[in-house]
């Protein structure tokens, strides 16, 4: 069974903190990695995607992805209100379908 | 307009019911998929399809049913809706140029479903 775990929160920060939202997978042959963000209600939307061990950044999010270990990370910097959500890590082999964690929710009090 | 469209949004229903949910698509995607979410238990895989002529079965398809009328169209269907199918129904699109950045996956706005 593959799976995607993830925290499910709540991720309380302060309005301006570094929030680090972490996924671990259990399929080693994974090979492309996502994380989505949901608002209550709404449909998940894609943030970050990311391929290659290393970072990528996009903005004030950061992916992290260190295979060897099977995790995956976002930071989000300088974090707003308008952030709190659920935020969803994807993980997929080339070709098939996504296995989705459950989803961290994050609270950005202001 | 929307690239990926689901129909209806919200439906309730009576126990015992046949429902279809529908999703259509402007993206040219081959790929196309049905989950649900429940609280707490995050989104599940319901069925998918790769092209017209390539259905399978996901995680939890026990008591439900799909079609694939085109490349644009899939449909999911619960043929004697039951109470704990209640839940909110997504539908999502991918590519299939075989690479790996081509499994990005779209979803349509949601169809929230109440079996009553």
């Amino acid at each position: 069974q593959k799976e995607v775990e993830q925290n499910s929160g709540p991720l309380s920060v302060p309005e301006g903190a570094i929030a680090s939202l972490n996924c671990t997978y259990s399929d080693r042959g994974s090979q492309s990695f996502f994380w989505y963000r949901q608002y209550s209600g709404k449909s998940p939307e894609l943030i970050m995607s990311i391929y290659s061990n290393g970072d990528k950044e996009d903005g004030r999010f950061t992916a992290q992805l260190n295979k060897a270990s099977q995790y995956v990370s976002l930071l989000i910097r300088d974090s707003q209100p308008s952030d709190s959500a659920t935020y969803l890590c994807a993980v997929s082999r080339a070709g098939t379908a996504l296995i989705f964690g459950k989803g961290t929710t994050l609270s950005v009090s202001s | 307009d929307a690239d990926v469209t689901q129909t209806p949004r919200n439906r309730i229903t009576k126990t015992g019911k046949r429902i279809m949910l529908e999703c259509s698509q402007t993206k040219g995607h081959d790929r196309m998929y049905w989950y649900r979410q429940d609280p707490g238990l995050g989104l599940r895989l319901i069925y998918y399809s790769f092209d017209v002529k390539d259905i399978n079965k996901g995680e939890i398809s026990d008591g439900y049913s799909v079609s694939r009328q085109a490349q644009a169209k899939f449909s999911l269907s619960l043929e004697s809706a039951i109470p704990n199918q209640t839940a909110l129904y997504f539908c999502a699109t991918s590519d299939s140029t075989g690479t790996i950045t081509a499994d990005t996956q779209y979803f349509g706005p949601g169809t929230r479903l109440t079996v009553l």
